[in-house]
């Protein structure tokens, strides 16, 4: 039972466009969520997180969006960069803020390509 | 600053045999979460190591068992080992209420 949810396996855009990379979840208990990045022999390397208690969380070309009733989340990057091509992992926690110390729930990942 | 560091890199066994995987957190951490990750999956939480103790445990069989020393370095032990471990192990470390760094890994093959 899957409880974090990565529909798209892939995604190719164009560089200097938006990037929406998408996640839903299942388990009302969350209330910390967390965006990686993961490039191949590498270790998944944190972006941005946001609490449950926002809707918004910018940092720099990074924006995450949380619509807690419809239990959602995206990541938007604008504008989109050659080097942003990666894995982008969804995760979870319970806990609060300070859940993001505690057990993470990933989902399977979206391969993002931008195109130059 | 050294990050996450986890040792070996890649590694060879045969079903039945015991591996023992190490992980030093980054400098200034003292919590450390294990992750078994398959081919196409996202990473699936093991357990957590605080102060020495197994805080967290999720849905791993007891063959996997792990300690955490009083540097705050940590080992994962996996025992009688199935073809169905192959997988990349993740060591993540962070301070109380922080963000879950990661390690590169260990890439365990199972024949």
């Amino acid at each position: 039972d899957q409880q974090v949810k990565q529909n798209s396996p892939s995604l190719s855009v164009q560089e200097g466009r938006i990037s929406i990379l998408n996640c839903d979840y299942t388990n009302s208990m969350f209330d910390y969520f967390l965006w990686y990045k993961k490039y191949p022999a590498e270790g998944p390397t944190f972006l941005i997180s946001i609490s449950s208690i926002k809707d918004k969380n910018e940092d720099g070309r990074f924006t995450v969006f949380l619509n807690k009733s419809a239990k959602h989340l995206s990541l938007h990057i604008v504008p989109s960069q050659p080097g942003d091509s990666a894995v982008y992992f969804c995760a979870a926690s319970e806990g609060g803020s300070g859940g993001s110390n505690y057990k993470l729930t990933f989902g399977k990942g979206t391969l993002l390509t931008v195109n130059p | 600053d050294a990050g996450v560091t986890q040792s070996p890199t890649h590694l060879i066994k045969t079903r039945g045999q015991q591996v023992t995987l190490r992980c030093s957190p980054k400098s200034g951490h003292d919590t450390v979460s294990w992750y078994q990750q398959a081919l196409g999956q996202g990473p699936q939480f093991i357990f957590q190591y605080y102060e020495e103790e197994e805080r967290q445990r999720g849905n791993f069989p007891d063959r996997f068992s792990g300690h955490q020393f009083p540097n705050y370095s940590s080992e994962l032990n996996v025992n009688a080992l199935l073809l169905g471990d192959s997988a990349l192990y993740l060591c993540a470390s962070s301070q109380t209420q922080n963000i879950q760094y990661f390690g590169a890994g260990t890439r365990l093959s199972v024949l």
